[in-house]
């Protein structure tokens, strides 16, 4: 079992580029997140999915963050423009609904210059 | 809202004594609460849940409902136990949202 996988790793772009991290869950489970981590501090929820609905997004700052789950399974999370405070580890993780325990990918760092 | 409180940034203990990470949390129900811990260059991963009342690598946490508190305890603290801890509350009902602390970081001092 890969684990939920993310990328890239690392990114490294200059301010009002876009940039895109792409995150593949574990097989079956039907919830995906998508968290931001900024240093020093604990992971912060943008958007859940509940197979490809998006059933949270109310901290997904909209005018320039995207992000989908086609068919339920992959997600890609977008910025565009990106912006210097947007530098942090962009984390995915995916759980069933029944367990609640979350599965972590080791995060997309993001470096806006 | 919910919210999870760790007041510690950093928790210096020396090998072999007790630890106790704190973690309050604010929800207007009944939570489903866990402790998740990344070691250094890991991702990371669940450490225990207090529904299970198990213990994991020596580690204990008890809900405390009345003091909205899900403290982490170990009587012997290990090197390998120096990590990033992040104490993390779940509404079990529809919604299902997840919130972390903003985490603690053990040092083990040998």
């Amino acid at each position: 079992e890969a684990g939920v996988v993310q990328s890239p790793r690392y990114k490294i772009i200059e301010k009002k580029q876009p940039v895109a991290f792409w995150c593949n869950p574990i097989s079956g489970h039907n919830t995906l997140y998508w968290y931001l981590q900024n240093l020093g501090q604990g992971p912060e929820l943008l958007i859940r999915y509940e197979n490809e609905e998006a059933v949270d997004d109310s901290q997904l700052p909209k005018d320039r963050f995207s992000a989908e789950r086609l068919k339920g399974v992959d997600s890609t999370l977008k910025i565009q423009p990106a912006e210097l405070g947007d530098s942090a580890v962009y984390l995915c993780a995916s759980s069933l609904a029944s367990t609640g325990e979350l599965f972590f990918g080791e995060g997309s760092r993001l470096t806006v210059l | 809202a919910q919210r999870v409180t760790q007041p510690e940034k950093l928790l210096s203990v020396f090998k072999g004594a007790p630890v106790e990470l704190k973690c309050n949390y604010s929800y207007s129900g009944s939570p489903e609460l866990f402790w998740y811990v990344q070691y250094s260059r890991q991702r990371l991963q669940l450490l225990l849940r207090h529904i299970s009342r198990e213990s994991i690598k020596g580690f204990t946490a008890d809900l405390n409902k009345g003091e909205t508190s899900f403290h982490l305890k170990k009587p012997f603290a290990q090197e390998e136990d120096s990590a990033m801890y992040y104490c993390a509350l779940r509404n079990p009902g529809g919604y299902q949202k997840v919130t972390f602390g903003t985490g603690t970081k053990l040092q083990v001092i040998p």
